[in-house]
């Protein structure tokens, strides 16, 4: 595609439950990251993949959090029993390498109620 | 720790004003800097970039420059237009995969 797509752009839940986020990144990318950008703050790393594997995810808050990209293209970032807490706007990016310009997508907000 | 800090917003000004939005920054080593900027429905961009002291990135007509002896990367912009309202974020990376942001500063322009 034309540039990092997320899906859903917005997603209300409930407290307790479980949630997908999934992100398509641009095509040929190998660096695909995940951050997390709450009400008035800037955006704070979560983790980073290298392909299919996880590179770096010492950004996710707690065992709840979860991301895959088993083919090395789109990820999805998983939640467990949703807190309010994590209510916020989710950003996915990509890159050629982790050390080129990475290109960020729109996020999905997540609300947690 | 590793910390980017810039101005509160918003900053309001009147077309062709000049802009400054301030970045100061903490770090161990080495940063490269940037300034992206996130203008209403879209994505973050990247705007502009310098990856060493005295470096200047720009870009659109915004500047800034790597001072590393007052640890400054502040953006500028002689003559701004109401499309360049957007929220502004500095941002800072060591050799590694993660960017560290700043908390944003949302510039609006009236014509």
């Amino acid at each position: 595609g034309a540039g990092v797509s997320q899906t859903p752009s917005n997603k209300v839940t409930e407290k307790g439950k479980y949630v997908e986020l999934r992100c398509d990144p641009i095509s040929g990318h190998t660096a695909l990251y995940w951050y997390r950008q709450s009400l008035g703050q800037g955006p704070e790393f979560l983790i980073y993949f290298q392909g299919t594997g996880a590179a770096d995810d010492s950004g996710l808050p707690n065992d709840r959090f979860f991301a895959v990209r088993p083919e090395g293209s789109v990820s999805t970032l998983k939640i467990q029993r949703t807190e309010r807490g994590d209510s916020a706007v989710y950003l996915c990016a990509s890159s050629t390498r982790w050390d080129t310009e990475a290109f960020f997508g729109q996020g999905t907000r997540l609300t947690v109620v | 720790g590793n910390s980017v800090t810039q101005m509160e917003g918003p900053v309001t000004l009147s077309e062709e004003a000049f802009l400054t939005i301030n970045c100061t920054y903490t770090a161990t080593g080495y940063p490269s800097l940037f300034w992206y900027v996130q203008y209403p429905g879209e994505g973050l961009q990247l705007l502009l970039k310098a990856t060493k002291a005295d470096d200047k990135g720009s870009n659109k007509g915004f500047e800034a420059t790597y001072r590393k002896e007052t640890t400054s990367f502040h953006l500028e912009k002689g003559s701004v237009q109401v499309s360049d309202s957007a929220v502004y974020f500095c941002a800072l990376n060591i050799n590694t995969d993660k960017l560290i942001f700043g908390t944003g500063t949302r510039l609006q322009v009236f014509p």
